[in-house]
């Protein structure tokens, strides 16, 4: 079946510490995206790949990192910058040709302890 | 730059009750236009797409859009809701990014809650 995995399902963080969220899709996808979801606000974008080994800064970058070594493959870092980082965390991929369709996985919820 | 409003935050209907869920944009071009689902603790679903073309749009699981340029409206309905549609509902509007991909705006969701 093709589709977008995320793990894990449930992420613990501890204070200063950075953790990671996997992202993989076999969609043959060339673009993905990492968005953070809060309630009442909706989703928003943290970064975007549209190639391997390139990635961009979406409207919420701070205190997060990516990687985009292989094409099936976007993590996300939750870096200790980040002061405020309990949310849900959405992967998506696209072809990458403009006027398309996101696909999304299934989430990640990332909560502090 | 582009913005989407969802002004219902909770509606509530009665199951087989049709169903209209409101949203408005802000684009300065010809939108790409999205209305996605999701249900608690999950990902999100594709319902149905505007890219061009027929401004009457049909999507999955019975449901319609339809594009109102002059209202900057991209509104969604259903006739007969069913129990199993109670879930939260994101329009988003797209732009195409330079190099590839698009770049989504998400308005902040209509949770529906059915009633039987």
């Amino acid at each position: 079946d093709g589709g977008i995995t995320q793990s894990p399902k449930y992420l613990f963080r501890k204070e200063g510490q950075n953790v990671t969220l996997s992202c993989e899709q076999n969609l043959n996808h060339d673009a993905m995206y990492w968005y953070r979801q809060d309630p009442g606000q909706g989703l928003r974008l943290i970064y975007y790949s549209q190639i391997v080994n390139d990635f961009q800064k979406g409207d919420i970058a701070e205190g997060y990192s990516v990687s985009r070594e292989k094409k099936e493959s976007f993590p996300l870092t939750v870096t200790s910058a980040q002061k405020n980082p309990t949310a849900f965390y959405l992967c998506a991929s696209s072809f990458g040709q403009g006027a398309e369709t996101q696909y999304f996985g299934p989430g990640t919820r990332l909560l502090v302890l | 730059a582009q913005s989407v409003t969802q002004p219902d935050i909770h509606i509530t209907v009665s199951e087989g009750a049709s169903l209209e869920l409101r949203c408005n944009y802000s684009y300065g071009a010809t939108p790409y236009l999205f209305w996605y689902v999701q249900s608690p603790g999950q990902g999100l679903q594709l319902l149905l797409k505007y890219f061009s073309g027929d401004t009457l749009v049909q999507g999955i699981k019975g449901f319609e859009a339809e594009f109102k340029r002059s209202q900057s409206s991209f509104n969604l309905r259903k006739p007969s809701v069913h129990w199993s549609d109670a879930a939260e509902y994101f329009c988003a509007v797209g732009a195409g990014i330079t190099g590839g991909g698009n770049k989504l705006t998400f308005g902040t969701g209509t949770q529906l809650k059915v009633e039987l």
